[in-house]
């Protein structure tokens, strides 16, 4: 299996602009986790969806962030407009429904200039 | 809100030393405790312990949960430079369509030959 597939590695951007953030579950998973990462707060989880339906997005910090599960194979976090605050490391990992052991994506890093 | 406690945040040892490191949780509905490894990209999974007492082992790396006292300890024997990384825990829970996990901030560890 190619595990989690995240694109794109790296992102340089300018505030203000539109970041779309894409991620491939592994295939047969169907609950797909969205994080970010940064020195000063860790690993904290932003949505997560069971079946392509949201379950949780308390942990999605403003309105300006979205994200979506048009299918089980794809899912997409976007930023608008984006914000220096906003540069860390945002990795997607998935699992089987029911199950703790996530597995997780190599990570998008975004730099916001 | 669930919470968990990693210590040491960080740990510099020698090559062939043993490690321990420290995993407190406060988690609802708790259901799995699990420990990743971060090298310099996603973390990877090592180890889930649903159970109390019962030791899981990888070659140089065990671990085991107490759920009475809510804490788990992973330890690594005869350090290796490979071994240097930040070490993960996170708290499982379930209920209904919820299965997240809670991770804490991690052990930074270096391995110096």
């Amino acid at each position: 299996d190619a595990g989690v597939i995240q694109s794109p590695r790296h992102e340089v951007t300018e505030m203000g602009q539109e970041v779309t953030l894409r991620c491939k579950p592994i295939s047969g998973h169907n609950s797909l986790f969205w994080y970010r990462q940064t020195m000063m707060r860790g690993l904290e989880l932003l949505i997560y969806f069971n079946n392509n339906v949201p379950i949780d997005d308390s942990g999605m910090p403003e309105d300006r962030f979205s994200a979506k599960m048009p299918n089980a194979s794809f899912s997409t976090l976007k930023i608008q407009p984006s914000e220096p605050r906003d540069s860390a490391v945002y990795f997607c990992a998935s699992s089987l429904f029911g199950g703790n052991e996530q597995y997780f994506g190599p990570g998008t890093r975004l730099t916001v200039t | 809100e669930d919470k968990v406690v990693q210590s040491p945040l960080s740990l510099v040892v020698h090559e062939g030393d043993t490690v321990t490191l420290n995993c407190s949780y406060e988690v609802t509905n708790f259901r799995s405790l699990l420990w990743y490894k971060q090298e310099k990209k996603a973390p990877t999974f090592l180890f889930m312990l649903t159970s109390s007492g019962i030791e899981k082992k990888s070659g140089r790396l065990s671990s085991i949960l107490d759920k009475k006292e809510l804490f788990s300890i992973l330890n690594i024997t005869a350090t290796q430079t490979g071994d240097s990384a930040i070490y993960l825990c996170a708290g499982g829970n379930s209920g209904g369509s919820n299965y997240k996990l809670t991770f804490g901030k991690g052990t930074l560890l270096t391995v110096n030959p």
